[in-house]
C-alpha cells in the first residue's frame, strides 16, 4: 500500500526567507508525485508534479520540488518566500495506471512579516 | 468554463438526515472524484468515477454512494448522516486518456462544509 508522510503539520517563516516543506512517500512501484496548494477557504491546487524526466521541476511562482528516488522524497522548496505564500500544502501521490491519489497530511506554512 | 461547481457550500444537518451533495463538471473530464477532509488528517478519497455509469470505492466509503449517469454530474449521497461525517467534502474531476493515465491534474471544488448535529 502506499502512504504518504508529510513530516511538519506547521512550518513558520519569515517572509523573504527560504523555507522547505518535506515530503516522504512509501510504494513498491513507480509512482507520479504531486503537491497541491489550498488557500484559505478554497479548493486545492496544483503546484506542480513530477512524472518522469528530470528529477526537480518547478512551478510558476518560484517554488521547486526534487524527486529523490533513493530517499523516496518529493521536498517543496522556495528561496524566499511572501506573505501570499502563506497556505496549506499538501504532497500526493499516485501509482501509474491508476485512479487514486493518495494524500499527506497536509503542512501548514505561516508567512510572517 | 465555470470548472468544478459544487452546492450548498454550506449544510447542517441532524443525525439520521439525509442529503445530497451536487458536484458538476464542465471541462468534459472522464474522471470524477469524491474526497472528505479533516484536520490534519489530509484528504481521504470516498469514491471515483472513471466515467459515466461506473464507479469504484476509494478508502473510506461506509456510508456514502454515489451515481455517474452523465459525464458532467457526480451526486455523493449521505443516507443517515452520522457525527463522524461531520467534514468538508471536495469534488474534483481529471482527463485520462486511461492505460497511459494516472499524471494528468486533478481540478478541485470549492467544497461544501457539512456539520452533522
Amino acid at each position: 500500500a502506499q502512504s504518504v508522510t508529510q513530516l511538519d503539520s506547521q512550518v513558520p517563516v519569515f517572509e523573504e526567507a527560504p523555507v522547505e516543506l518535506r515530503c516522504n512517500y512509501s510504494s513498491s512501484v513507480s509512482v507520479y508525485l504531486f503537491w497541491y496548494v489550498q488557500y484559505p477557504n478554497q479548493g486545492l491546487q496544483l503546484l506542480l508534479k513530477y512524472l518522469s524526466g528530470s528529477t526537480l521541476v518547478e512551478s510558476i511562482n518560484g517554488f521547486e520540488a526534487e524527486f529523490n528516488k533513493s530517499q523516496t522524497s518529493f521536498h517543496l522548496r522556495k528561496p524566499s518566500v511572501h506573505i501570499s505564500d502563506t497556505a496549506e500544502y499538501f504532497c500526493a501521490v499516485r501509482r501509474r495506471n491508476t485512479g487514486k491519489l493518495i494524500f499527506g497530511q497536509g503542512t501548514t506554512l505561516q508567512v510572517k512579516p | 468554463n465555470a470548472g468544478v461547481t459544487q452546492t450548498p457550500k454550506f449544510r447542517i444537518l441532524k443525525i439520521g438526515q439525509s442529503m445530497t451533495l451536487q458536484c458538476t463538471q464542465d471541462m468534459n473530464h472522464n474522471y470524477m472524484y469524491w474526497y472528505r477532509q479533516d484536520p490534519g488528517m489530509g484528504l481521504k478519497l470516498i469514491y471515483y468515477s472513471v466515467g459515466a455509469g461506473i464507479t469504484d470505492k476509494g478508502e473510506v466509503p461506509n456510508g456514502y454512494n454515489v451515481s455517474r449517469s452523465t459525464t458532467e454530474d457526480f451526486p455523493l449521497r449521505l443516507e443517515l448522516a452520522a457525527p463522524s461525517q461531520t467534514s468538508v467534502y471536495f469534488c474534483a474531476s481529471s482527463y485520462s486518456r486511461g492505460s497511459s493515465g494516472g499524471g494528468e491534474t486533478q481540478y478541485f471544488g470549492p467544497g461544501t462544509r457539512l456539520l452533522v448535529l
